[in-house]
């Protein structure tokens, strides 16, 4: 089994239109949560942080449910520019100090006029 | 924000040579650099953990032998791939553990290096 799992896409959605990705993570242990954006050929982005209570960033709401290790991005009056990867992005946990990042492979968005 | 460059950004070869890639944290000092590789379609996988001034930590699988890290600086690690051959073919990416933004520890990435390797 993966330790970061995605659904690989792609999402063909219209402008305007509200997209939710999902995210399993394997590591009971892991305590930081993200999600990154990367375009074709590029490095990845930081989108933000997921925290315990949820949080929202403008048009982005992200959500962690600990008990499933489970996590979520909502993606609300989806732009054209939106288009890109979303990758899920697990810390391994478990032990003292920084942990390494477990990048799951992403989910691919194509938003269309 | 703290940025992070990579040198060269593509670079192609014949097998057998070897190829340094160079990381730099820019306005920031990096005790910690990360390197991963990505082949297309699929996830970033972490190769290493390069701290300065000690040798590197390598992930299950890959060969320290053939992926020769050094982290000299606070500021620059290098990746030299030695006698390069056509699997080696990917994306290399570094990040560096950077100054906490909001109470968090954040790694900022570079902006990768394509290395085809004829």
């Amino acid at each position: 089994r993966k330790e970061v799992e995605q659904d690989p896409g792609p999402f063909n959605v219209p402008e305007g239109a509200t997209v939710a990705f999902n995210c399993t993570y394997s590591n009971s242990a892991s305590q930081s949560f993200f999600w990154y954006r990367q375009d074709c050929r590029k490095e990845p982005k930081l989108l933000m942080s997921v925290y315990s209570s949820g949080n929202e960033d403008g048009r982005f709401t992200a959500q962690l449910n600990r008990a499933s290790q489970y996590i979520s991005l909502l993606i609300r009056d989806s732009k054209l520019s939106d288009s890109a990867t979303y990758l899920c992005v697990v810390n391994a946990g478990g032990g003292g100090g920084y942990n390494k990042l477990i990048f799951g492979a992403g989910t691919r968005l194509a938003v269309h006029p | 924000g703290a940025v992070v460059s990579q040198h060269p950004s593509r670079v192609i070869c014949k097998s057998g040579t070897s190829v340094k890639i160079e990381c730099r944290s820019l306005d920031f000092q990096a005790t910690t650099m990360f390197w991963y590789r990505q082949f297309p379609k699929q996830s970033l996988m972490l190769m290493a953990t390069s701290n300065e001034g000690s040798k590197a930590t390598y992930e299950q699988g890959v060969e320290k032998d053939k992926f020769l890290i050094n982290h000299a600086s606070l500021t620059l690690s290098t990746l030299t791939v030695t006698s390069a051959h056509p699997e080696d073919s990917s994306f290399y990416i570094c990040s560096a553990r950077g100054p906490l933004e909001g109470g968090e520890e954040t790694q900022y990435f570079g902006p990768g290096t394509r290395l085809l390797v004829l």
